[in-house]
């Protein structure tokens, strides 16, 4: 089975620049999530959608923050302006919560995760 | 909210000692707790998982984890830690809506 791909594994801009990433979660998986893992933390939730419905964005900073799931698969989380406080490890994950007849344990399924740099 | 307390940052064993961290959530609901691990260079995964039965269960690579509800604790134990044991590990509270909150993470050092 295919885990969660999440793309670019890096990236380096500089502060007020725009950037993107990708995730493409577990195939069937209903509830995606983007996390912000800052240095020396601990994943802290952005976004959580099951299907292509946001079930909770209030910890996203919605002025620069956005994130998409258009067809109930991939996610976008874009982040237009970047500030230097915004250097972290992006975290995609996926589960199968909200799936009729799934176990829902709440346990989540991680990409990489995509490490940004703001200069 | 829920939230969730990992006591040790960072911690350093030699190879055979037991291991314990410690993990105290508060939410006065039911939960579902995990460990998760991330061994360097890869990405988080799971080590174990609480969510009925049993409060004593066992994960992967010989770790277990005890859920006491009384003291809203879910710590993690090893009887006897190996160099390949060395990575970060976080514990996570899940209380409803299939939203996860992690501790800061406990970076374990085994040495050889």
């Amino acid at each position: 089975e295919a885990g969660v791909a999440q793309s670019p594994r890096y990236k380096i801009i500089e502060k007020r620049q725009s950037v993107a990433f990708w995730c493409n979660p577990i195939s069937g998986h209903a509830t995606l999530y983007w996390y912000q893992q800052i240095l020396g933390q601990g994943p802290k939730l952005l976004i959580q959608f099951q299907n292509n419905g946001v079930v909770d964005d209030s910890q996203l900073p919605k002025d620069r923050f956005s994130a998409e799931r258009l067809k109930g698969v991939d996610s976008t989380l874009k982040i237009q302006p970047a500030k230097l406080e915004d250097s972290a490890v992006y975290l995609c994950a996926s589960s199968p919560w909200g799936l009729a007849g799934a176990l829902n344990t709440g346990e989540l399924f991680f990409g990489e995760g995509s490490r940004l740099t703001v200069l | 909210a829920q939230s969730v307390s990992q006591h040790n940052h960072h911690v350093i064993l030699s190879e055979a000692a037991s291991l314990e961290l410690g993990c105290n959530y508060s939410y006065g609901g039911t939960v579902n707790l995990f460990w998760y691990v991330q061994y360097p260079g890869q990405h988080l995964q799971l080590l174990l998982k609480y969510f009925s039965g049993d409060p004593l269960v066992k994960g992967i690579k010989g770790f277990e984890a005890e859920f006491i509800k009384s003291k809203f604790s879910f710590n993690l134990r090893k009887p006897s830690v190996q160099w390949s044991d060395t990575a970060e590990y976080f514990c996570a509270v899940n209380a409803h809506a299939g939203k996860s909150t992690f501790g800061d993470g406990t970076t374990l050092t085994v040495k050889p």
